[in-house]
């Protein structure tokens, strides 16, 4: 059974930079029918798509998102990871990492991220 | 990007009757390799959400056969056939046919 884990800071300051790392078990990262996402939920909203990396390294990150994003995987430790730049209170979500054959099946617990001074 | 619309936001049921949720897709979501994909994902209180039903009609590993998908194009049924108390929740539709994926905004079902 696939399992995903995130990690990472749960309160980051305005204009800060966010690192996430999500530790993929019970599967290999190596695969050629899925992708790895990052999906976020902010307050009140509906989810929103980040981005999705393949283990070749491949990456589509959503156009609203790309000019502060980087996504990177990690064969050999099994993990892929987010960096998003310049943070404002708007990025602060519950931030979850999936895998994704063509929308996202399953899901990380998620990890709650406060963007505030 | 599409915009996916979920009516309605709010859909209060009794334990064991039916429930229908709505989705609707600004564009077609049929894939230019004939696949549509249009999934619903479960959001209970407190959980991280979860995968129902994928490529409109398809249940994911473990979904009680209580959940069916339907539809077509821009227009998508989730329906509950006898709602259980821990059927509450929010719950999502999503598209993954055009890039980038995108979400609607969610129908929250509680119990009356």
């Amino acid at each position: 059974q696939v399992h995903l884990r995130e990690s990472g800071p749960r309160l980051v300051k305005p204009s800060e930079t966010l690192s996430l790392t999500c530790t993929v078990s019970g599967d290999s990262i190596i695969s050629d029918i899925f992708y790895w996402a990052w999906i976020r939920l902010p307050p009140g909203r509906g989810p929103e798509w980040i981005g999705s990396v393949y283990y070749t390294g491949s990456t589509y990150y959503s156009p609203s998102l790309e000019s502060r994003l980087t996504m990177s995987i990690d064969t050999p430790k099994n993990q892929f990871s987010l960096t998003l730049r310049s943070l404002t209170a708007a990025d602060t979500a519950i931030y979850y990492c999936a895998r994704d054959p063509g929308g996202v099946d399953i899901w990380g617990q998620g990890l709650q991220v406060t963007v505030s001074s | 990007d599409i915009v996916m619309t979920q009516t309605p936001l709010s859909l209060p049921v009794t334990v064991g009757q039916p429930a229908s949720l709505s989705c609707r897709s600004s564009q077609s979501l049929v894939h230019s390799d004939g696949t549509t994909y249009l999934n619903w994902i479960q959001q209970r209180p407190g959980q991280p959400p979860r995968l129902l039903i994928y490529k409109i009609s398809n249940r994911f590993s473990g979904v009680p056969d209580r959940f069916t998908g339907s539809g077509a194009g821009t227009d998508f049924t989730l329906q509950i056939s006898r709602v259980e108390p821990e059927d509450v929740g929010v719950y999502y539709c999503m598209q993954a046919t055009q890039f980038p994926q995108t979400f609607g905004q969610g129908t929250k079902l509680e119990i009356k």
